[in-house]
């Protein structure tokens, strides 16, 4: 069964920082992985989808890359900001059409 | 505006009462499944659905059925809910393929007493 991991679990960090969030996953048959935020109380906002043939994708700010081989993911935030504060979440979609979550980064932007 | 509605968004009930949790996408996906969150476990796959009357088991789901007859609706029905299914309940659709995102809808909160 596909086990996905997500350190740190919480993060706060100045505004105009750089930053790196990590997933890692146990099994690397994978079909995609997506990021995702989550703000308190909403549902889930899909951030970037990486099918398993690429090996980055990115989308303003925000760039994520995959390496299968290895079972990690890093979601690279540049210039944070405090409306980037915010649960991440990746998510990793395996070849029988499931989907195994981390359990998150809880990312705190301070003004 | 494409979206995936869920209701009720908030729901109280007892022990044994027959429940079910609507669940409705309007851009026209082959895939739906639904997701509970608890503190600590993260989101974990209950069912999914590659398509009408295509249903498949995800991690956890004793407890729970589900039915796809239309393609835009995928409900979520607990026959007897008991307290440990007190959860965040989640749906959520996507084309079929890989290259495909997930989109979830708002969340129900469920509380079983």
């Amino acid at each position: 069964k596909q086990e996905v991991t997500q350190i740190p679990a919480a993060l706060s960090v100045p505004e105009g920082e750089n930053l790196v969030l990590n997933c890692s996953f146990t099994d690397s048959a994978i079909y995609n992985l997506q990021w995702f935020r989550q703000d308190p109380g909403k549902g889930l906002t899909s951030l970037l989808l990486i099918q398993s043939s690429q090996r980055e994708q990115t989308s303003g700010r925000l760039n994520a890359s995959l390496d299968k081989s290895s079972g990690r993911s890093t979601l690279y935030i540049a210039a944070s900001q405090p409306g980037d504060s915010a649960t991440y979440l990746c998510a990793v979609g395996s070849n029988f059409n499931k989907f195994y979550f981390g359990s998150g980064t809880k990312l705190n932007v301070k003004p | 505006e494409a979206q995936v509605t869920q209701n009720p968004r908030y729901l109280i009930t007892v022990t044994g009462k027959k429940l079910t949790v609507t669940c409705s996408q309007n851009m026209n996906h082959e895939y739906m499944s639904w997701y509970r969150q608890d503190p600590g476990l993260g989101l974990r796959q209950i069912y999914y659905s590659m398509n009408v009357e295509v249903t498949d088991k995800g991690d956890v789901p004793e407890g729970y059925k589900v039915s796809r007859k239309e393609k835009r609706n995928f409900p979520l029905i607990l026959e007897s809910p008991s307290p440990n299914q007190t959860s965040l309940y989640f749906c959520a659709s996507s084309g079929a393929g890989p290259y495909n995102e997930q989109f979830f809808g708002p969340g129900t909160r469920l509380t079983v007493l």
